[in-house]
């Protein structure tokens, strides 16, 4: 089974920040690798999906860049609404989701 | 517009077997709608997601490796759901169950998977006597 890592587990930051979350594929996954965005009490929202395709509606601040098993994803300047967790899931070979990671405000 | 919505117990006792329904509207799990699917996600308390499985329109079925002896998903087109059922329920199990859609997308070289682009709203189920 493909195992993912994410980095780091917590980002304290402050609006306007630039943030950039990491995530790692046990093997290579190609593009095959997807962001989602939680908050508390909401379910899961897709944000960018084969590594760098933003999925419609999310805003341009956000971006994912990488292939193979290395993979970022980048909050350009961070808004109030951006605070939540985000989690990596790679879709290479069935489906498995990183650890996630909580951004958090400064 | 797509919608989802899980439904079932809110609580299960140790050993039992869990059903829970996905009922959707905008769009069809039929033969005739390719590229169309429905996975099963679920999350304990404070934890990460952790996948289930997946039902395709052409009934092709994908299963988590270290949950798929104890899972069966299955659809009902005419009634426009899908049904998840797990079976030896353990207090481990307790989470938030989500269903959501799942769509193919492509590369250039024509290669596909699919993502879990739109969610329900969740169900969290407890297990315990």
């Amino acid at each position: 089974d493909i195992q993912m890592t994410q980095s780091p587990s917590f980002v304290s930051a402050s609006v306007g920040d630039r943030v950039n979350i990491t995530c790692r594929a046990s093997q290579g996954i190609s593009s095959w690798l997807a962001w989602f965005q939680q908050k508390p009490g909401e379910a899961p929202k897709l944000l960018i999906y084969a590594a760098s395709t933003l999925q419609s509606g999310v805003p341009s601040r956000f971006s994912g860049s990488g292939s193979g098993t290395d993979f970022t994803l980048t909050i350009s300047s961070l808004q109030p609404e951006d605070f939540a967790t985000y989690y990596c899931q790679q879709g290479n070979t069935l489906f498995t989701f990183g650890p996630g990671t909580k951004v958090e405000i400064k | 517009q797509i919608t989802l919505k899980e439904s079932g117990p809110t609580l299960v006792k140790p050993t039992q077997t869990l059903t829970l329904t996905c009922t959707f509207s905008g769009f069809s799990l039929s033969t005739s709608d390719s590229g169309v699917g429905v996975g099963w996600i679920r999350q304990p308390p404070g934890k990460a997601l952790e996948w289930l499985g997946n039902i395709y329109w052409d009934d092709d079925k994908r299963y988590s490796s270290s949950l798929k002896r104890r899972l069966t998903i299955t659809k009902d087109t005419s009634k426009n759901q899908v049904v998840l059922t797990m079976t030896n329920m353990d207090p481990v199990d307790t989470a938030t169950y989500y269903c959501a859609h799942s769509l193919y997308y492509y590369d250039s070289r024509g290669n596909y998977r699919d993502a879990l682009d739109i969610w329900g709203q969740g169900t969290m189920v407890t297990v315990s006597s």
